[in-house]
């Protein structure tokens, strides 16, 4: 089976940098991606990781380690409207392409 | 609008009742997935399609719950004598061939009374 840790909320200022962990245990691995959730919103999807390193996409960044069973995401320059749910997310199998999400990161940011 | 687009966004039904949801995908990908997601949890999955060929069903989906996509176009899941533990948002999802980005709908909350 496979599960995914990740923090429950976290709480930070506008401007700020926060990182938002996520360690997994799968039995088999295909890469780490990553969504964002709104209150009453759809997941949109932010990234995704196969291979070991960083990926960045403009304020989001996006790391992964598959010898530490790690990733995380950064968000840079924190603006208002991040403030939402964050999931990680494993791909279960190299021919079926079902994700298994973590229970998600809540964001808070404040003035 | 281009997007995954679900139907309908509300459902309210009695206990033992039997329900239907739509979901039309975006229109050049072959994947459509079905995922649940209650209230403080990541979505759940419960059955992917490529094209209109069922490829997955997940083993927490009982035999109340059926999906089908005709044609390899829209997608409908159906569950058959609702019970109250299947309130929930019920999520489509739809992808390239690739499955990297998954593009989600807006879902359909259903509530059993």
């Amino acid at each position: 089976g496979q599960s995914l840790e990740q923090p429950s909320e976290v709480t930070a200022v506008e401007g700020a940098i926060v990182q938002i962990n996520c360690t997994y245990q799968t039995s088999g691995f295909y890469g780490l991606s990553w969504y964002q959730q709104h209150d009453g919103g759809a997941p949109t999807f932010l990234s995704y990781n196969a291979l070991d390193g960083l990926e960045e996409t403009g304020r989001f960044s996006s790391f992964l380690s598959r010898s530490d069973s790690y990733g995380y995401l950064l968000l840079q320059e924190l603006q208002m409207k991040d403030s939402a749910s964050y999931f990680c997310a494993v791909r279960d199998g190299a021919g079926f392409q079902k994700l298994v999400f973590g229970t998600g990161t809540r964001l808070l940011v404040s003035p | 609008d281009t997007g995954v687009s679900q139907d309908p966004r509300h459902k309210i039904t009695k206990r033992g009742q039997n329900v239907t949801f739509r979901c039309d995908p975006i229109s050049e990908h072959n994947r459509l997935y079905w995922y649940r997601q209650t209230l403080g949890q990541g979505p759940e999955f419960l059955t992917y399609f490529q094209n209109e060929a069922q490829l997955e069903k997940s083993r927490l989906l009982s035999d109340r719950f059926s999906a089908e996509r005709p044609k390899g176009s829209f997608s409908t899941l159906e569950i058959q004598r609702t019970e109250q533990g299947d309130s929930a948002m019920y999520l489509c999802a739809s992808s390239l061939v690739d499955g990297i980005e998954q593009y989600f709908g807006p879902g359909t909350r259903l509530t059993v009374t």
